[in-house]
């Protein structure tokens, strides 16, 4: 069973750094992107970035470059999400997820759509 | 970027309603378009991928159709395990989400 696991909740304070993590299980880990997502209390979907793990390409949404990191490790199949300086506005449950693969009309091979997805980290940035 | 607008934002109905979620992309999108159903506490669940190809183990009332701007989401027979939240997300152009359907009982 392809499996996306992660890393338990959180509570820090303004300032402070965070690396939470997402394993993957029952597949080829360096064959698949891996991807998050945000979800703030109450809000909906938010694609952050992604990373390919057998190179280490990544790719951020404009919205997060630069505020967040994403890494990985290939002989541990496990991705990272990570801040440098928390802010209360980061307070949010993170998702890790695998893109499909699939060929477009063109015969291109492309990522897709989001699953499966990790269980959610909480998140909660608080003074 | 590519916006995605989903109606209507909340949708009363009752078991054994047809309902019916439209989606609409800022763009064309071809047909790459997937459906998720989210319920509280827990991550989304992929229901539709490639605007209507039923994801395996997906209950059949679960239906997509739709391609370029506009998509729509038909569960044909509203069951007590479908209240939900149902969110679209485009994969054309990187990945963009609707801002999710509520879907409650009347």
């Amino acid at each position: 069973e392809v499996q996306l696991v992660q890393s338990g909740a959180e509570v820090k304070k303004p300032g402070e750094s965070l690396k939470i993590s997402c394993k993957g299980s029952g597949y080829s880990f360096t064959s698949h992107w891996i991807g998050w997502v945000r979800q703030m209390p109450g809000k909906g979907l938010e694609w952050m970035g992604l990373i390919n793990p057998e190179d280490s390409d990544s790719r951020y949404s404009p919205s997060f470059q630069g505020q967040v990191t994403i890494s990985a490790d290939k002989s541990t199949n496990t991705a990272y999400l990570q801040w440098s300086s928390l802010k209360a506005s980061d307070t949010a449950i993170y998702y890790c997820v695998r893109p499909s693969h699939y060929y477009d009309t063109s015969g291109s091979l492309r990522l897709g759509w989001f699953d499966p997805w990790g269980q959610g980290t909480q998140v909660t940035v608080s003074s | 970027d590519i916006q995605m607008t989903q109606s209507p934002s909340t949708l009363s109905a009752s078991v054994g309603d047809r309902v019916t979620i439209t989606c609409r992309a800022s763009q064309s999108v071809s047909y790459w378009l997937a459906w998720y159903q989210q319920k509280p506490g827990k991550a989304p669940k992929l229901l539709i991928y490639k605007a209507s190809s039923l994801e395996s183990g997906v209950p059949s009332r679960f239906s997509g159709s739709g391609s370029g701007t506009e998509f729509t989401l038909t569960i044909s027979s509203l069951q007590p395990d479908d209240f939900a939240t149902y969110y679209c997300q485009q994969y054309n152009n990187y990945w963009t989400f609707g801002q999710g359907t509520k879907v409650e009982i009347k």
